[in-house]
């Protein structure tokens, strides 16, 4: 079974440009979550949707961040403007039940 | 507030002997955790999970401990192999908002040949 697909791996960006990430989730899965993972720290849930539709936004900083999940599959998360403290490592999951997501490789953003 | 806690930010521990990773929580109502294992440039995998209707699971060398009483959980892993050099994850399952895990800071595990 293929696994979460993020891109890119890796992006740099300056503070106030935007970015985009893309994640692919297990087919079949219909859970997906995205967490920002800053260095030192454990993942911290960002969203979190059921199909298309959001259960969960409560720690997205929505003056900036944006995420959608197109026809309940795909989904991706934007930052504009960035900031020097949006660096971190942009993770992706997937899962069928609660108790079992599966997380990408993940993308490791770093604004300058 | 950090409601998952694992306290040691990095253990080293000499190959073939026992790893043990610590982690506490605050919320009386979590009743499910996980431990998550994540290796550099990758995203993490998940380990082994425990029920608060259970006090240990075992799978392999490893095995999951949980004190509901005492709000602690910890991994136990024997022997330990240089193979096992990563940084874990404990996670709880907040079922209140939807399912979504709440994971601590991480320990960085060190096995030394």
């Amino acid at each position: 079974e293929a696994g979460v697909a993020q891109s890119p791996r890796y992006k740099i960006i300056e503070k106030r440009q935007s970015v985009a990430f893309w994640c692919n989730p297990i087919s079949g899965h219909a859970t997906l979550y995205w967490y920002q993972q800053i260095l030192g720290q454990g993942p911290k849930l960002l969203i979190q949707f059921q199909n298309n539709g959001v259960v969960d936004d409560s720690q997205l900083p929505k003056d900036r961040f944006s995420a959608e999940r197109l026809k309940g599959v795909d989904s991706t998360l934007k930052i504009q403007p960035a900031k020097l403290e949006d660096s971190a490592v942009y993770l992706c999951a997937s899962s069928f039940r609660t108790e079992e997501a599966f997380f990408g490789q993940g993308t490791r953003l770093t604004v300058v | 507030d950090q409601q998952v806690k694992q306290n040691s930010p990095s253990l080293s521990v000499q190959e073939g002997r026992i790893s043990i990773l610590n982690c506490d929580y605050t919320n009386s109502m979590f009743d499910y955790f996980l431990w998550y294992k994540k290796y550099p440039a990758e995203g993490p995998t998940f380990l082994i999970s425990i029920s608060s209707i259970k006090d240990k699971n075992e799978d392999g060398r490893f095995t999951v401990f949980l004190n509901k009483s005492a709000k602690h959980l910890s991994l136990h892993i024997v022997p330990s192999q240089p193979g096992d050099s990563a940084v874990y994850f404990c996670a709880a399952v907040d079922y209140n908002q939807g399912g979504k895990l709440i994971f601590g800071q991480g320990t960085e595990l060190s096995v030394k040949p």
